[in-house]
């Protein structure tokens, strides 16, 4: 079992700037999620989906922020533009089935200078 | 709303002693689940044990034990004989009310002191 994997695992980009996140959750995985942790906020659900089609994107913070998931084994979570404010930690976790733990990714760290 | 509240920022614990980390979380939801979550320094989110609202009795993994008190909304984790390596960030979190979502409290940074 590989885990979910996440890349890149570091991010530096200038404001202004397109920053794609990727995540590949585990195989069988009904539900995905992304996540973002800061200091400040802590870790904020931005949005999930279950089986490829999101169900809530409530916490996604404006419409910089989009995430798509085109198929079971992929999903991205798109900056643009991308503003210093977005530095953060960014998680992907997968879900087996409703109510079991998340399995989280090791995080992309995104600095926005 | 904030529906987990973790009240301890920080925490010392002599190794090889027990320590209690609290956590309350606020539902209407007769079925919710409670999972804690260990973060170390070097970021990743390690799962560490699950209690179903409907579970008769206090969820236990290894050194980690529970301490579900539903009447208090209250789901507390122990840890036994505390270890270097238990030194990390612990997060309390709560899926529910609605939906699938999983809500995080704010964390309790733990040092276990040699």
């Amino acid at each position: 079992d590989a885990g979910v994997i996440q890349s890149p695992r570091h991010e530096v980009t200038e404001m202004g700037q397109e920053v794609t996140l990727r995540c590949k959750p585990i195989s069988g995985h009904d539900y995905l999620f992304w996540y973002r942790q800061t200091m400040m906020r802590g870790l904020e659900l931005l949005i999930y989906f279950n089986n490829n089609v999101p169900i809530d994107d409530s916490g996604m913070p404006e419409d910089r922020f989009s995430a798509k998931m085109p198929n079971a084994s992929f999903s991205t979570l798109k900056i643009q533009p991308s503003e210093p404010r977005d530095s953060a930690v960014y998680f992907c976790a997968s879900q087996g089935i409703y109510n079991s733990p998340l399995h989280f990714g090791n995080g992309t760290r995104l600095t926005v200078t | 709303a904030q529906k987990i509240t973790q009240t301890q920022p920080g925490m010392f614990v002599q190794e090889k002693e027990a320590v209690t980390l609290d956590c309350t979380y606020d539902t209407s939801d007769p079925s919710y689940g409670l999972f804690w979550y260990k973060q170390p320094s070097s970021g990743e989110m390690i799962f560490l044990i699950y209690q179903g609202s409907y579970d008769q009795q206090n969820a236990t993994e290894g050194r980690y034990s529970l301490n579900f008190q539903k009447a208090r909304k209250s789901a507390n984790l122990v840890i036994s004989a505390s270890q270097l390596g238990d030194s990390a960030m612990y997060f309390c979190a709560m899926r529910g009310p609605t939906g699938n979502q999983f809500y995080f409290g704010t964390g309790t940074s733990l040092t276990v002191i040699p």
